[in-house]
């Protein structure tokens, strides 16, 4: 069953613009990963959130969990026609196996 | 992080027949999953695939129509059985990293039934 609601499920932006997404989950999670697929292919991790982390970086992406509030956002920041594609969540509950949201699909127009 | 390839890329079978998925992986790894995308969708876990032992299959899915091989750390192959158009999906393997936690995905297989 999926853990995780991708929210907005659809986003479209201009280049040089900022996107944020954002994922709710329903239990308790070791880590959060965020993930980028372009045109049904295969998965690129992104970034990854320890339950413990408030916060990381990583170039133009940024990823905060709360899990008071059992969610995640995820902020490309300047974003690119090339960003265009579709982002996932998927929590890590501890037994290592990931539960992933329904994505988000980001379309960045020049 | 661990470089994963799939074999076939994507493939069109007819009903009925079976397809073997193969995954491998460039480096010893302890553990390999293997999912499932149906056609606009998310992705769902199958099962985990357990070297020397039985896969460990995810509610839904059951060995006799997925059967998944481990041989050794850096192999693991998929088996979609008895295959109906509801089977079309985008199967991907992924691998584990224990100590990062990090999970890696291969570049997945399009499967078309007809």
């Amino acid at each position: 069953s999926q853990q995780g609601e991708e929210d907005p499920q659809a986003l479209s932006i201009q280049e040089g613009e900022n996107a944020t997404m954002n994922c709710s989950y329903k239990t308790s999670i070791n880590n959060l990963q965020w993930y980028r697929q372009n045109s049904g292919r295969g998965l690129v991790h992104l970034i990854l959130i320890r339950s413990n982390e408030r916060e990381k970086h990583s170039g133009r992406l940024r990823v905060t969990l709360d899990t008071s509030k059992k969610s995640s956002s995820l902020l490309i920041t300047a974003s690119r026609a090339a960003d265009t594609a579709s982002y996932f969540c998927a929590t890590d509950e501890g037994y290592s196996t990931l539960t992933f949201g329904k994505g988000t699909m980001l379309l960045v127009s020049p | 992080s661990a470089v994963i390839s799939q074999k076939p890329s994507r493939d069109i079978c007819q009903r009925g027949t079976s397809l073997t998925i193969q995954c491998q992986v460039d480096s010893q790894v302890t553990m390999m999953f293997w999912y499932r995308q149906q056609p606009g969708q998310s992705l769902t876990l199958i099962a985990t695939a357990n070297q020397g032992s039985e896969a460990t299959y995810e509610s839904g899915f059951v060995i006799d129509k997925f059967p998944i091989s481990r041989p050794n750390l850096t192999f693991s192959t998929l088996t979609v059985s008895n295959m109906s158009p509801e089977d079309s999906s985008i199967y991907l393997c992924s691998v584990g990293d224990l100590i990062r936690a990090e999970q890696y995905f291969g570049p997945g297989t399009r499967l078309t039934v007809t």
